[in-house]
C-alpha cells in the first residue's frame, strides 16, 4: 500500500460525459501527480501540483482539467469523454519539489463506452 | 526534456543478478536519474534514484556511469516478483520532480 488513495477505483460513462477522478495524496505529501496510461500509449504526465498551485504540465487536453484543495487532495476532470479516453488514471504524491520518490495510486481505470 | 534509451526486453533467471542498462547522452548537469517499475495491474513504483554516485538501497543499487551518459539498475538476486517493467527516467533538479516516463523494459523472470 502506498499510502495514495484513488477513488473510484473502476468507472464506466458514455461519450459526451464529464467524470471526477479523486486523489487523495499521502500524509505530509505537497505534490500531486496525474498521469495517463493507455496500451498504445505508455504512461502519459499530464499535470503536476505542489501545495495548491500548479507546477507542471503535460499532454493535457483541454478538455481536462485538474486541481488540488487546500487539504491537499486533488481532483481531475475529464468532460466531452471520447472513447479514446478510455484508460488507466494514476495518482502520484511526494512530499517536495525536489527529485525524490514518488508513490503512485493504483489507479481509476476508465472506460468510455 | 533529456531522453533515456532502454532495451525493450530483457530476460532473467530467478536468483541471478539481472542489470538493467539506460542510455542518457543528452543528459545534462543537473538532472537526476530515476528508476521505476511496474508490476502487472499496478501503479509504477519507486525503485531508486541518483545523481552522480552510485547508490544502493534495500531493493536494487543504481551504477551511474562517470561521464554520466548511461546507468545500470542491478537487482542483485532475481526474484518472480521482479518480472515488470522498468523505467529510467531524467528529472531535472529545477523541474518540480516532473517524471516523463518512456517504454521501459519488460524484464521476464525464469523459475
Amino acid at each position: 500500500d502506498s499510502g495514495v488513495t484513488q477513488t473510484p477505483k473502476h468507472l464506466i460513462t458514455a461519450t459526451g460525459q464529464r467524470v471526477t477522478l479523486r486523489c487523495s495524496p499521502r500524509s505530509g505529501d505537497l505534490s500531486v501527480y496525474w498521469y495517463q496510461q493507455s496500451l498504445d500509449q505508455g504512461l502519459q504526465f499530464l499535470i503536476q501540483y505542489y501545495n495548491g498551485e500548479e507546477r507542471a504540465k503535460g499532454n493535457i487536453l483541454e478538455r481536462f482539467s485538474a486541481q488540488q484543495f487546500p487539504d491537499l487532495h486533488s481532483e481531475l476532470n475529464l468532460s466531452s469523454l471520447e472513447l479514446g479516453d478510455s484508460a488507466l488514471y494514476f495518482c502520484a504524491s511526494s512530499v517536495g519539489i525536489g527529485p525524490t520518490e514518488a508513490f503512485f495510486g493504483q489507479g481509476t481505470r476508465l472506460t468510455v463506452v | 526534456d533529456a531522453k533515456t534509451t532502454q532495451p525493450n526486453s530483457m530476460e532473467s533467471n530467478e536468483e541471478e543478478p539481472v542489470h538493467l542498462p539506460c542510455n542518457h547522452s543528452t543528459i545534462s548537469g543537473t538532472d537526476y536519474i530515476h528508476w521505476y517499475r511496474q508490476l502487472p495491474s499496478q501503479g509504477p513504483e519507486y525503485v531508486i534514484h541518483g545523481l552522480t554516485s552510485n547508490v544502493n538501497n534495500r531493493m536494487a543499487s543504481l551504477a551511474i556511469a562517470e561521464d554520466r551518459k548511461s546507468s545500470t539498475l542491478i537487482l542483485h538476486r532475481a526474484t518472480l516478483r521482479d518480472a515488470a517493467v522498468y523505467y529510467c527516467i531524467l528529472s531535472f533538479s529545477g523541474g518540480y520532480n516532473k517524471l516523463i516516463f518512456g517504454a521501459g523494459t519488460r524484464l521476464a523472470v525464469h523459475p
